[in-house]
């Protein structure tokens, strides 16, 4: 079974700075997807950035990127230029690719709880 | 409006009550998923409807038990509720079979007392 792994229970930034959350996870499939969702207080779980294990380009959306290291299962959330609203909890999640069973789900890790100090 | 609407956002209940949650998947999507999140236990995967048919299960109590209906809403109903089962239970809906877009609902606070 798929397992993933978020080290860093908390994590703090100073407002403008830039953070980086890890992630590793551990799976024998050489196909899937990975994900970070971000839990504001408002409880809404928002994705914020996609990766599909296959392409190697890093993803990347406005200030958001990812380091996807698929030899070391390694997949980190890099925040550019942190903005308070960006104080959430950060999910990161796998998904196999192969059709079937419980492969539909998404794995979630424990969470990184992320603060903006202004 | 993340387009999945889950009601009631809010209950309340004593132990060994049966409640119903619902959640309106987004338009055109087929997949519904449910999640509970609890402080210790985090994210996991309760059971996922595609098109009306049970296609995974995973860790699902027998007191718990889903149903998508032919409009493509879904219900997970909890019964002989325990204080355990507070959560926070969040509905996902994707579209197609691959479902890798997920998007969740705002979730139902549970509050077992």
């Amino acid at each position: 079974a798929q397992t993933v792994t978020q080290s860093q229970p908390e994590m703090s930034v100073q407002e403008a700075e830039t953070v980086t959350l890890s992630c590793t996870y551990d799976t024998s499939e050489s196909d899937y997807y990975l994900f970070w969702y971000k839990q504001p207080p408002s409880r809404q779980m928002i994705l914020v950035i996609r990766q599909e294990a296959y392409k190697q380009q890093n993803a990347t959306e406005n200030r958001f990127s990812v380091n996807f290291q698929k030899a070391a299962k390694s997949f980190s959330l890099k925040i550019s230029d942190s903005q308070l609203g960006d104080a959430a909890m950060y999910f990161c999640a796998y998904r196999s690719l192969i059709s079937g069973g419980s492969n539909y789900k998404l794995t979630f890790g424990k969470g990184t709880l992320l603060t903006v100090n202004p | 409006d993340s387009g999945v609407t889950q009601t009631p956002k809010h209950l309340i209940t004593a132990t060994g009550q049966r409640v119903t949650l619902r959640c309106s998947p987004r338009s055109g999507d087929l997949s519904v998923y449910w999640y509970q999140q609890s402080l210790d236990q985090g994210l996991q995967f309760l059971i996922q409807y595609y098109n009306g048919e049970e296609r995974a299960k995973g860790n699902i109590l027998e007191r718990f038990s889903a149903q998508q209906f032919p409009d493509l809403h879904s219900e997970l109903n909890l019964s002989s509720l325990e204080l355990g089962d507070s959560a926070l239970y969040f509905c996902a809906s994707s579209g197609g079979d691959r479902g890798y877009g997920y998007t969740f609902g705002s979730g139902t606070r549970l509050t077992v007392v």
